[in-house]
């Protein structure tokens, strides 16, 4: 049981490049979240997705999508990356009914110049 | 929607001191009070969390304590060691999935 896996670990891109984040989970969770910290900063919720096939938009949702075509992946794109981009993205997920079990990914340090 | 606002942004102590972070939240209907430390590098992690229909909760050296009325809650550690040091998130649900908004964290340092 890996739980909450994120891919890739580090990623630096030019600005205008794309790119997509994988966020996986092996627990069956219904519920997946994509938060972005910026350095001594808070986690900002940037989409989220109540089940496959659905997605919505969280506080800071704008230069992203998302796809939730398969309940175990949620995916992150940024169609073309702005250094404003510059963070450090964590995925979560959590399961149906229980909302004090949010298990949260390891993080993606992405770096955009 | 819920808004969480959390206070101090940064909080000092010496070892063995005690520690109080508070959370104040908007919709009454929250009923969900977990808080979350995340240590350098590392992705946040659960420590301790309350119900409404509780008003405090204790596990160890770490205790939450709730206030519907108010509407606030408070992360309190006592006997703080150097290893307290990190950040520390609120969050409060009113247990639908829709939007889980954190407050903005407490650096706390503790100094040996």
């Amino acid at each position: 049981n890996a739980g909450v896996t994120q891919t890739p670990k580090f990623r630096v891109l030019k600005t205008g490049q794309s790119m997509t984040l994988l966020c996986a989970q092996d627990m069956n969770h219904e519920y997946m979240y994509w938060y972005r910290q910026d350095p001594g900063m808070g986690l900002r919720l940037i989409h989220y997705s109540v089940g496959e096939g659905t997605t919505a938009k969280g506080e800071v949702p704008d230069g992203y999508n998302v796809s939730r075509l398969k309940k175990q992946n949620f995916l992150l794109g940024l169609e073309s990356a702005a250094p404003s981009q510059t963070s450090v993205y964590f995925c979560a997920s959590i399961p149906r009914g229980a909302v004090d079990t949010q298990y949260f990914g390891p993080g993606t340090r992405l770096t955009v110049l | 929607g819920e808004n969480v606002e959390q206070h101090p942004s940064t909080l000092s102590v010496q070892e063995g001191d005690s520690a109080v972070i508070k959370c104040t939240y908007s919709d009454s209907a929250s009923n969900y009070f977990p808080w979350y430390k995340q240590e350098l590098g590392k992705r946040p992690q659960l420590i301790i969390d309350i119900r409404s229909n509780v008003g405090e909760k204790k596990d160890q050296r770490i205790a939450v304590t709730l206030n519907k009325t108010a509407k606030h809650f408070s992360l309190h550690i006592t006997e703080t060691q150097p290893e307290d040091s990190a950040v520390y998130f609120c969050l409060a649900s009113s247990g639908g999935y829709n939007k889980l908004i954190f407050g903005a964290g407490t650096r706390l340092a503790v100094h040996p």
